[in-house]
């Protein structure tokens, strides 16, 4: 079974510091990954994914992320982080094949201070 | 603009009553989810439609029943067998294989 860790629930950053939210999976052939961002009260948006291909992905608002098979990881960063990055972040799984069950793992809260 | 549409975004259920969520998308996807977030522990699938008039159950279906009559609706029953039913509720779809899902903004459930 394909699973999802996130180490730390919340991370604290200053305004212009390296953001680096950690990511981990367990899953026997290597999977889809998305990071999706959540602000308060609303649903969930998607940052950006790892399907195929090259394995340092760009998403939106300056975020990137870094797929390692070896270290099945799957790091989100952004070199600087501004006021508005503040929110949860929710690292996800999905098989490559048969009905894609997203696997969602528990979530970092980022904040962000001036 | 095409997207997913959760309504109310607020609903207050009695004690021995159901209630229904309702999630329309205009985004033509085939497959539809319905999520329940409590803090700290992430997204759990409730219930899941991979086409119209089949659906499965997720890892947290008791207590909730679902329809799939129309392509765009997934509506999202919960019980009064949900003895813990405060929640954010969301749902979420997708167009298909390697796509990633898009969701609602949810709806914020509570008990009188």
């Amino acid at each position: 079974a394909q699973s999802v860790t996130q180490l730390g629930s919340h991370v604290s950053v200053s305004e212009g510091a390296l953001v680096l939210l950690r990511c981990n999976y367990s899953s026997s052939v290597p999977p889809y990954l998305f990071w999706y961002v959540q602000y308060p009260n609303q649903g969930l948006q998607l940052l950006l994914k790892y399907t195929t291909g090259a394995t340092l992905v760009k998403g939106i608002n300056g975020f990137e992320a870094e797929f390692k098979k070896s270290e099945t990881s799957f790091h989100l960063t952004k070199p600087s982080a501004h006021m508005s990055d503040a929110a949860e972040y929710f690292c996800a799984v999905t098989q490559r094949t048969g009905f894609q069950k997203l696997v969602f793992g528990t979530g970092t809260r980022l904040l962000v201070s001036p | 603009d095409g997207g997913i549409t959760q309504s109310p975004k607020y609903l207050f259920r009695k004690e021995g009553q159901n209630v229904t969520l309702s999630c329309e998308q205009n985004l033509n996807h085939d497959a539809m989810y319905w999520y329940r977030q409590d803090p700290g522990q992430g997204l759990r699938l409730i219930y899941y439609s991979q086409i119209v008039n089949d659906f499965q159950k997720g890892d947290i279906a008791e207590g909730y029943s679902v329809s799939r009559e129309k392509k765009e609706s997934f509506p999202l029953t919960v019980t009064s067998a949900q003895k813990n039913p405060t929640a954010f509720y969301l749902c979420a779809s997708s167009p298909g294989e390697g796509q990633p899902q898009h969701f609602g903004d949810g709806t914020r459930l509570s008990i009188l």
